[in-house]
């Protein structure tokens, strides 16, 4: 069974680089037929997407965030991470890594981490 | 980007069947799929492709699709499907993704 696991920090300042990491384990962040992805949101909020990469070389970001984000794979370890610079309260959230089917004319998030929420407070 | 369009809150009486619905212009060209998720849980994958569910969901759970609209529908409502509704799908002139803004279930 695939199991995701987000890990970081839960509070930072404003103006910091956040970076998640994501520990895959049951399946392999090498397999062509996924992407791996970033989602957060926001305390009451609705599901915004951050972005997804693929160990075969393509990462697609949400534009509204792209210019802050970037997200990367470590095959060796298993994992993947999310790093978004100059945080600010807006990026309070809880932060989760999934799995995402990325083909054709279907697109989902199969499988996902229980989330981590970050907080950004002075 | 695209935007995908969800009523904020539905209601139905226990047992009974329910439409929870969602609007894009995308959705003419991708599959939507569907996430239920419950306070304090992360979401779960309930509905993708053109009707497809994953191991584990009910199969009162069903998706259809039509034109620019995308649908949920749970046939027999339970207690237990309370929770928020999210459809998920591709944008279609970029390369993003792109949630509705969530319809909250409330089974009476």
């Amino acid at each position: 069974q695939l199991q995701l696991q987000e890990s970081g920090p839960g509070l930072m300042k404003p103006s910091e680089t956040l970076s998640l990491t994501c520990t895959v384990s049951g399946g392999s962040i090498s397999s062509s037929s996924y992407y791996w992805g970033w989602i957060r949101q926001p305390p009451g909020k609705g599901l915004v997407w951050i972005g997804s990469f693929s160990s075969g070389g393509s990462t697609y970001y949400n534009a509204s965030l792209k210019s802050r984000v970037t997200i990367s794979g470590d095959t060796s370890k298993n994992q993947f991470s999310l790093k978004l610079s100059s945080v600010t309260a807006a990026d309070t959230a809880v932060y989760y890594c999934a799995r995402h089917f990325w083909y054709s004319t279907s697109y989902y998030f199969d499988y996902w981490g229980p989330g981590i929420l970050v907080t950004v407070s002075s | 980007s695209s935007e995908l369009t969800q009523d904020p809150a539905v209601s139905v009486a226990l047992g009974q069947t329910v439409r929870i619905s969602c609007q894009g212009d995308s959705l003419r060209s991708y599959y939507a799929s569907w996430y239920q998720q419950k306070p304090g849980q992360a979401p779960v994958l309930v509905i993708y492709g053109r009707n497809n569910r994953p191991s584990g969901i009910p199969d009162r759970f069903s998706g259809s699709n039509s034109g620019n609209t995308a649908s949920l529908t749970i046939t027999g409502a339970q207690a237990e499907d309370e929770a928020d509704y999210y459809c998920n799908s591709r944008d279609s002139s970029a390369n993003e993704v792109v949630f509705g803004g969530g319809t909250k279930l409330t089974v009476l």
